[in-house]
């Protein structure tokens, strides 16, 4: 039973395409983050969503587009993809003030590749 | 401007020694720290945590100690074994941040345990 998936695994696109990354969690937690792990290795957050509204937007261009249709799924759309945007994209999901653990639940991540 | 820092990209140590990776922070705001662990292709898991009331914290194997005067944390491993080898990431949390739960990462250490 897998808590936190995220479809594709992989992403192969040329430049300027639009795609979507999907992710959903069976945890019943109620905030998801999208993070960005770029070439050096940093894991950056990009958004937050609790209970499908936007708590965190982090200085990421407008061409990225959060959607979470109920408090399960986060998806994200990429409009003109560009090279810059490779990268591996994380999902993960947390319920702060519940647990008061802050422990995030990570997705196994979708490396995209930017051609 | 990166607020957690982890400075030693890879540390290799011999199974049944003891791991010591280390993490630096700038933020005295800081009340709640985690280190996760990443094998390849697979996304960040927790490890262990430490509030910053503590300046310890024990689970089996694993032991992370707080110096909040030094803004320093470090994680111990006792013994070490080759199934540790896997990125190691420290991530902070903001006091006053505990409604979204936002996490900032280090760029995290890679462990290889030799056998």
């Amino acid at each position: 039973d897998t808590a936190v998936s995220q479809t594709p695994k992989y992403l192969v696109t040329q430049m300027g395409n639009d795609k979507s990354i999907k992710c959903e969690q069976n945890l019943g937690h109620d905030t998801m983050y999208w993070y960005k792990q770029d070439s050096k290795k940093f894991l950056k957050i990009m958004f937050s969503y609790n209970n499908k509204e936007l708590i965190i937007n982090e200085t990421v261009p407008n061409r990225f587009s959060p959607k979470s249709p109920d408090k399960a799924h986060l998806n994200l759309h990429i409009n003109s993809l560009e090279l810059g945007d490779s990268a591996v994209y994380f999902c993960a999901s947390v319920s702060p003030w519940r647990e008061s653990s802050y422990e995030q639940y990570f997705g196994p991540g979708t490396r995209l590749t930017v051609t | 401007d990166q607020q957690v820092k982890q400075n030693s990209p890879s540390l290799s140590v011999q199974e049944g020694r003891i791991s010591i990776l280390n993490c630096d922070y700038t933020n005295s705001m800081f009340d709640y720290f985690l280190w996760y662990k990443k094998y390849p292709a697979e996304g960040p898991t927790f490890l262990i945590s430490i509030s910053s009331i503590k300046d310890k914290n024990e689970d089996g194997r694993f032991t992370v100690f707080l110096n909040k005067s030094a803004k320093h944390l470090s994680l111990h491993i006792v013994p070490s074994q080759p199934g540790d080898s896997a990125v190691y990431f420290c991530a902070a949390k903001r006091r006053g941040s505990s409604n979204t739960g936002k996490l900032i990462f280090g760029q995290g250490t890679t462990l290889q345990v030799k056998p």
